[in-house]
């Protein structure tokens, strides 16, 4: 099975802190993403990273930047997070060859 | 008009019925459809995938494709309790590279009642 791994499932920061939110796939997947889902908005991608230090910003980039440095971890950064950040984010990974997305368990993120 | 729509619903079925989910999106070109159920609180869970035309099945869950009307759609069968989610339908817009990023519905939730 995939098992994609979110590092924190629950965070709370203050804003204007630095946040780090890890994520590690074990199925060798090139492919790679951040969403982040909110209620009545549905899943909004952030980044998403076709290779090892490829990036590509999504649909809402601003406030956001990632990190690829291995195959297997792609790492979303909030540089100064603030309140419109809370969010629950997903990570996932997908196969090139059928496309299936597979996401990870989700870190819920509070800013206060 | 939004790239994958889906009737937000919510649905409700009782239990034993025959739950009908369905997705139209604007792509002509779209290639690859997915349908995840997201129970609350969790992230989503893929559960079916179609590529051609016509019905897949997989147990109580069918996946129906027609590419010329543009519309998806996803049959579960006797329906139960532990059916009732948010059903999101996905799309790989046209000309997507192997990369290519998804495009999600908003979702329809769906209750069994017993």
């Amino acid at each position: 099975d995939v098992k994609v791994t979110q590092s924190s499932r629950y965070l709370v920061k203050r804003t204007g802190e630095k946040v780090f939110l890890e994520c590690v796939q074990d199925m060798d997947h090139e492919n790679m993403f951040w969403y982040r889902q909110d209620p009545g908005l549905g899943l909004r991608l952030i980044y998403f990273s076709y290779d090892v230090k490829m990036k590509e910003k999504g649909d809402i980039p601003e406030g956001y930047s990632v990190s690829r440095e291995k195959k297997e971890r792609f790492s979303l950064i909030l540089e100064s997070a603030s309140t419109n950040q809370t969010s629950m984010y997903l990570c996932a990974s997908r196969t090139t060859n059928t496309g299936e997305l597979f996401f990870g368990e989700g870190s819920r993120l509070t800013v206060l | 008009q939004k790239e994958v729509e889906q009737n937000s619903g919510p649905l409700s079925v009782p239990e034993g019925a025959i739950a009908s989910l369905n997705c139209t999106y604007s792509d002509r070109g779209s290639q690859s459809f997915f349908w995840y159920r997201q129970y609350s609180g969790k992230s989503p869970e893929l559960i079916m995938s179609i590529y051609s035309n016509g019905d897949k099945e997989d147990g109580r869950f069918t996946a129906q494709l027609n590419k010329a009307s543009q519309y998806v759609s996803l049959l579960i069968r006797d329906s139960q309790p532990s059916d009732s989610a948010t059903y999101l339908c996905a799309v790989t817009p046209a000309g997507g590279t192997s990369y290519g990023k998804l495009t999600f519905g908003q979702g329809t939730i769906l209750t069994v009642h017993p």
